[in-house]
């Protein structure tokens, strides 16, 4: 079965370090996004990707991140200059459609000390 | 701004009993979606709910959405241990330029004792 595959599993980083998430969405899906989960804490989104664009992005999404798709399979979550908020289990996902349902990767947990 | 709010939070509850977790959101949505999170691990796609009166069942959970009151119900029948983990459900904007943005409650944490 298809699916969405992140790495690395886990980052420990130093505050002000630079990071980049990457996730290879499934192959035929057509809209890529980025949530993050604080600890113990509710799914939040960050930002979606179509058409090799930004299509939306929440408040959190400051000018320190930005998405990429470089290959036209891999999709990466860059953050310039961490902070020790930004410690949080990030998940990419991807749809097929606006009807279907979003599949999630196992995520990347960021530890920024 | 759309928000999604799950009560209970946090449900304790006995092997074999019945209980609902019941989701609210504050605007029109035509996707409801409900995924189950294991401690430390990703989100699993239990169902997705696409029309008012929609009603799935995959074991002992059944989910139903009522899109006038805003309202989905995520049903637990005989609940086992298995069972337990997080619950959430999330919603996808029906209007304007959502691109299939899901907003999430806040989850509930599911235990099941014997």
């Amino acid at each position: 079965e298809p699916e969405v595959t992140q790495t690395p599993s886990h980052q420990v980083t130093q505050m002000g370090q630079e990071v980049i998430l990457r996730c290879v969405p499934i192959s035929n899906h057509l809209y890529f996004y980025w949530y993050r989960q604080i600890l113990g804490q509710k799914v939040e989104f960050l930002v979606s990707f179509y058409n090799n664009e930004i299509s939306e992005k929440s408040e959190i999404f400051d000018d320190q991140f930005s998405v990429e798709r470089p290959d036209g399979s891999n999709f990466t979550l860059k953050i310039r200059s961490t902070k020790l908020e930004d410690s949080a289990m990030y998940f990419c996902a991807s749809i097929f459609d606006m009807n279907t349902e979003a599949f999630f990767g196992q995520g990347t947990r960021l530890t920024v000390v | 701004e759309l928000k999604v709010e799950q009560n209970p939070l946090f449900l304790s509850m006995q092997e074999g009993k019945n209980y609902t977790i019941y989701c609210n959101y504050s605007t029109t949505s035509d996707r409801l979606y409900w995924y189950r999170q294991d401690p430390g691990k990703s989100l699993e796609s239990l169902f997705v709910l696409l029309s008012n009166g929609a009603v799935k069942q995959e074991g002992r959970l059944m989910a139903s959405l009522d899109t006038k009151a805003r309202l989905s119900t995520l049903h637990i029948t005989a609940a086992v241990h298995d069972l337990s983990a997080t619950y959430f459900c999330a919603v996808v904007y029906a209007g304007g330029t959502s691109y299939g943005k899901l907003t999430f409650g806040q989850g509930t944490i599911l235990t099941v004792h014997p």
